[in-house]
């Protein structure tokens, strides 16, 4: 089954304690992304990943790092986790036709992460 | 930068009656706007999108119009179901930005029997 997952699915933890959420999906994409979801802001682009050793930052990115060294992995990095990153965060995923003139748009959202840092 | 403004934020309807959701956006280099509808405790799933080039696109019950000139768009669902209910998004994404979806805020439906 095509699909994108992250792990953990909830997560409980105290300002500073480095954490690390993973993403894979298995549809061979070469796009990822991670976005965060707050109450009446909608979804917020955090970092995202064109292909393997490629990144860039959203709009949020403060706070956070990621790394890209596999395709279907894409695991998103709090060094020092604060009270301001509890959020619901979500991992997605698109084909991105590198060298095609018609890239692929529809992105593949995982379940989901809900974090709170006490 | 780009900036998608979503209305309603809460929307009921009837069983049976249509819902109106509408977006605007900011950037006129925008050129995808696909339509997301996120159920109680999942990821947000596709449900419809469109291009710039083309002006309305349907599929069954949900459609999506287009408006480049006003900066609008709006997604319609007929014949509301009461599994409808969830929150739905807007987004859009630019020529130059491509992979950078800047969403609305959402719009929480729900549909009562």
């Amino acid at each position: 089954e095509a699909q994108v997952t992250q792990n953990p699915r909830y997560l409980i933890t105290v300002t500073g304690k480095k954490l690390t959420v993973t993403c894979s999906q298995n549809m061979n994409h070469e796009y990822m992304s991670w976005y965060r979801q707050d109450p009446g802001l909608g979804l917020r682009q955090i970092y995202y990943s064109m292909n393997v050793e490629v990144t860039d930052k959203g709009d949020v990115p403060e706070g956070y790092k990621v790394s890209r060294k596999e395709k279907r992995n894409f695991p998103l990095i709090l060094e020092s986790p604060s009270p301001n990153q509890t959020s619901l965060y979500f991992c997605a995923s698109s084909l991105y036709g590198a060298g095609s003139s018609i890239p692929t748009d529809t992105q593949y959202f995982g379940p989901g992460t809900r974090l709170t840092v006490l | 930068g780009e900036n998608v403004e979503q209305h309603p934020s809460t929307l009921s309807v009837q069983e049976g009656d249509s819902a109106v959701i509408k977006c605007t956006y900011s950037d006129s280099a925008s050129n995808y706007f696909p339509w997301y509808k996120q159920e109680l405790g999942k990821g947000p799933q596709l449900i419809i999108d469109i291009r710039s080039n083309v002006g309305e696109k349907k599929d069954q019950r949900i459609a999506v119009t287009l408006n480049k000139t006003a900066k609008h768009f709006s997604l319609h669902i007929t014949e509301t179901q009461p599994e409808d209910s969830a929150v739905y998004f807007c987004a859009s994404m630019t020529t130059d930005s491509w992979g950078k979806l800047q969403f609305g805020a959402g719009t929480q439906v729900v549909v009562t029997p």
